[in-house]
């Protein structure tokens, strides 16, 4: 068990909808990060948060967007969603942004 | 910018054989290098990482060597479990840092008895 909490485990959904993923890092971390992973992409960064403030920035599409409360959990906000949305979202956290990240077991999102 | 190769799988292997995943990075200054495992239904986990040249990480019987005059990390390990059946990663970071890590497009391996 790494100490990151995903919810939820699975997730289906319609096209055009909004979803939001929610991610607890471990105790103590304070940087989360956000990842994709889908069969013709592999694993993708999407964003990193650090003490609540936006950290870095990577493959996030302009539909998505993301924040880190004060309690440090962080939440990933999908909308008008399109099939290709499907895919395995993994939160990670780390300590400070130099640690080894720890990632959840992510939330599988299916767009029908 | 950065990339990361490994070979494809599925890399199918008896019980106690020898095991090699290939990894080789395209990367911009001194990046860290990390080698992930993933088992099914759970996320990933660190299994060793390298952040200078010629550092060698290790782990579970697992060991991969920073080889920056062949920009590569393999994977080895000497004698293979059914237990060791998993995809493996292989990552980068940028210089100094663990966040925005590039990653592999993973080797599934599939250890048989």
């Amino acid at each position: 068990d790494s100490g990151v909490t995903q919810t939820p485990k699975h997730l289906i959904t319609a096209t055009g909808q909004r979803v939001t993923l929610r991610c607890s890092p471990r105790s103590g971390d304070l940087s989360v990060y956000w990842y994709q992973q889908s069969l013709d992409q592999g694993l993708q960064f999407l964003i990193q948060y650090y003490n609540g403030e936006e950290r870095a920035k990577g493959n996030i599409l302009e539909r998505f967007s993301a924040q880190q409360f004060p309690d440090l959990h962080s939440e990933l906000n999908l909308s008008s969603l399109e099939l290709g949305d499907s895919a395995l979202y993994f939160c990670a956290s780390s300590v400070d942004v130099n640690s080894p990240l720890h990632f959840g077991n992510g939330t599988r999102l299916t767009v029908t | 910018g950065n990339s990361v190769t490994q070979m494809e799988g599925p890399v199918t292997l008896s019980e106690e054989a020898f095991l090699t995943i290939n990894c080789t990075y395209t990367a911009t200054g001194y990046p860290s290098l990390f080698w992930y495992v993933q088992y099914p239904g759970e996320g990933l986990q660190l299994l060793l990482k390298a952040t200078k040249a010629d550092d060698k990480g290790s782990n579970k019987g697992f060991e991969a060597t920073y080889r920056k005059e062949t920009t590569s990390f393999h994977l080895e390990k000497g004698s293979v479990q059914v237990s060791d059946s998993a995809v493996y990663f292989c990552a980068l970071s940028d210089t100094g840092t663990a966040s925005k890590l590039t990653f592999g497009t993973g080797t599934r391996l599939q250890v048989t008895l």
